[in-house]
């Protein structure tokens, strides 16, 4: 079955304290993607990779780190998490972006991240 | 600028009922294609449609219906006959083709409920 997995679906973890949010996917996506979710505000995208070993920030990077080692996985490390982000997070993954392609994104399940 | 509007936070109606979920897009592209997601109760995000800036033609899917003016830079979508189950959050969200072609930009959302 064709998707995109996130681990752990829930997470409570104390200020400081570094931690990895796991995504991977099987259906040979070249684009991924971390995304937050808060009220009000939508889905804003953290961090994306075009490719393997090609990533980038998008509008919300500050305090986050991932890296593309292999085009599966896409993981989102908190090296010191704070309690502004405290929110739902989510992995997703499209084919390609190239200019002259567009596919939609297929999303993880998402990931609630408590941090106090 | 790049941005997504979806003036309505909330809405409510009765099973049964039409409802209309507005949004309203920036983008200084000409070449774009926009989206809908829809988020359940359940909180995974679905993939509903998609729509590149050359095509206004209108699309129905079963009670599911879009509306694409680039001359109001709208891309409404209306549910026919509403049910409980399409009670969820719904964003719409834009992906330029040119400027920002690996960028995916969500709307706020509107939460639609369905009541029995």
């Amino acid at each position: 079955e064709a998707q995109v997995t996130q681990n752990p679906r829930y997470l409570i973890t104390v200020t400081g304290k570094k931690l990895t949010v796991t995504c991977s996917q099987n259906m040979n996506h070249e684009y991924m993607s971390w995304y937050r979710q808060d009220p009000g505000l939508g889905l804003r995208q953290i961090y994306y990779s075009m490719n393997v070993e090609v990533t980038d920030k998008g509008d919300v990077p500050e305090g986050y780190k991932v890296s593309r080692k292999e085009k599966r996985n896409f993981p989102l490390i908190l090296e010191s998490p704070s309690p502004n982000q405290t929110s739902l997070y989510f992995c997703a993954s499209s084919l390609s972006m190239a200019s002259s392609y567009n596919s939609p994104l297929h999303f993880g399940n998402g990931t609630r991240l408590t941090v106090t | 600028a790049q941005k997504v509007t979806q003036a309505q936070t909330e809405i409510s109606v009765v099973e049964k009922e039409d409802v209309t979920l507005d949004c309203v897009y920036e983008t200084r592209d000409t070449t774009y294609y926009l989206f809908w997601y829809k988020q359940p109760p359940s909180g995974e995000l679905v993939f509903l449609i998609r729509r590149n800036s050359f095509d206004e033609q209108n699309e129905i899917s079963g009670r599911y219906s879009w509306n694409f003016q680039k001359s109001t830079s709208s891309f409404n979508f209306t549910i026919t006959a509403s049910q409980v189950v399409d009670s969820a959050v719904y964003f719409c969200a834009l992906s330029p083709r040119k400027t920002s072609y690996d960028k995916v930009i969500f709307g706020p959302g509107t939460s639609l409920s369905v009541i029995p």
